[in-house]
């Protein structure tokens, strides 16, 4: 079974700042399959990536992914007050995983 | 726009099962086919299970296997996820989503774009 492994645990910025997130793959997995989702409190997860670096729809230009292999990248170019939230990297294959999550708080 | 619909909250006895149902609203699940996603209080989303109704496949996490059964109707539009042998560690909230796909080159890309809002399980004695 694949394991996502997600960095940091919190990352603290300010509003305007820029945020980079690691998800490290135990083993090589296909980016097609590698998907990032936003969560607030009280709320389901919100897709915003699919395939490594396609946006999903309404999501801001802000946000862009990247990475291949074992490691992959969710990067928010200047943080909006509603960014503020949890990030989580997740894999689609035969079984589904999703990495331990990344808390971008306030600073 | 399709939306998904759970059903309420429930409370159950260890030991027992439950059953959650999840209903499009607004279109149907295509044809990728319903997730089933599990987050205990303060933990990450876990992967219980999913469904492709229009092939009546399926198939569950390891950890979940042999206690979690993932049925649709089809004619209804719902999908269910019923879990046995419940125990506390069970309590969650209990999320069904749409599977998409979209073409990246020569392969799919699948992921969940269609979230339910959540059904709260609870297991206490």
């Amino acid at each position: 079974e694949i394991v996502l492994t997600q960095s940091p645990g919190t990352l603290s910025l300010s509003p305007g700042e820029r945020a980079t997130l690691s998800c490290r793959a135990s083993q090589s997995v296909s980016s097609t399959q590698l998907a990032w989702y936003q969560q607030k409190p009280g709320q389901a997860p919100r897709l915003l990536i699919f395939g490594a670096s396609s946006r999903a729809t309404g999501i801001p230009d802000r946000f862009s992914g990247s990475g291949s292999g074992t490691d992959f990248t969710l990067t928010i170019s200047r943080l909006e007050p509603e960014d503020f939230a949890v990030y989580y990297c997740q894999h689609y294959g035969t079984s589904l995983t999703f990495g331990g999550g990344t808390k971008v708080e306030i600073k | 726009q399709v939306q998904l619909v759970q059903s309420g909250a429930e409370v159950k006895k260890p030991g027992s099962s439950v059953k959650v149902s999840c209903k499009t609203s607004g279109g149907t699940f295509g044809s990728d086919g319903v997730s089933w996603v599990r987050q205990a209080p303060g933990q990450g989303p876990e992967w219980v299970g999913r469904i492709i109704p229009i092939l009546g496949i399926a198939n569950s996490a390891q950890k979940f296997q042999g206690r979690v059964t993932v049925t649709a109707d089809k004619s209804t539009n719902t999908v269910y996820m019923e879990l046995s042998s419940l125990t506390a560690e069970d309590t969650a909230l209990y999320y069904c989503a749409r599977v998409a796909s979209t073409r990246i080159g020569h392969d799919f890309s699948y992921y969940m774009d269609v979230w339910g809002k959540g059904t709260t399980v609870t297991v206490s004695s």
